[in-house]
């Protein structure tokens, strides 16, 4: 596609429930970026892949968040046992190289209830 | 720490009006990029700079190096202008990328 596909855009889990978030990078970028934004702060820094390799996964809150990107392209973030301090939006960014134009995703939603 | 400072958080203007966001950083970048948020909507990524200036319409973007610090300029500013500006870094040391937290900039008519 044209863009950073995400979905859902919206996601309403009970407290404890699993969730899964999908990630759709432009064709062929090699670059993918997790971010976390709180209402009202700015992203924060989860997880980074290059191709199917997460070199860096230290943003990850908690053993309860895990991401994958199998093949090299599409990317999941898995949040188990959700919890109240999970809601926020979660953005996906790809990029060609590292250092290149990033493009961004139009993020999740998500709200545990 | 906040490795990413703007200012500032919250910014209302008049249609017409120069606007000036800042940004400061810490760390050492290999970029830094001005990004543009909607309410419900996506980042979109307006500039890219590592040295220098850059300019898109009415957007102006400036960096100096030596002393860790960008504007983003908006001239003639316009009602849907109104969004939530975003400074990012690329840490030349690494692939993570730091963010401020953001300047809501409304425009009124």
């Amino acid at each position: 596609g044209a863009g950073v596909s995400q979905s859902p855009r919206y996601k309403v889990a009970k407290r404890g429930q699993d969730v899964a978030l999908r990630c759709d990078p432009i064709s062929g970028h090699v670059s993918l970026f997790w971010y976390q934004q709180a209402l009202g702060q700015g992203p924060e820094f989860l997880t980074y892949f290059q191709n199917e390799a997460q070199l860096d996964k230290s943003g990850l809150p908690s053993d309860r968040f895990f991401a994958e990107r199998p093949e090299g392209s599409v990317s999941t973030l898995k949040i188990q046992r959700t919890q109240q301090e999970d809601s926020a939006v979660y953005l996906c960014a790809s990029s060609l190289w590292t250092g290149v134009g990033y493009t961004f995703g139009s993020g999740t939603r998500l709200t545990v209830v | 720490k906040n490795e990413v400072e703007q200012s500032p958080q919250n910014l209302t203007a008049q249609e017409g009006e120069f606007i000036t966001i800042n940004c400061s950083y810490s760390v050492g970048i290999s970029a830094l990029h001005w990004l543009q948020q909607h309410p419900g909507g996506g980042i979109v990524s307006l500039f890219m700079l590592s040295s220098g200036k850059k300019k898109h319409g009415r957007l102006i973007a400036t960096i100096n190096i030596q002393e860790k610090h960008s504007s983003l300029h908006i001239t003639a500013s316009h009602p849907r202008d109104s969004a939530v500006y975003i400074c990012a870094v690329l840490q030349n040391t690494g692939n993570q990328f730091y963010f401020g937290t953001g300047t809501s900039l409304t425009v009124i008519p």
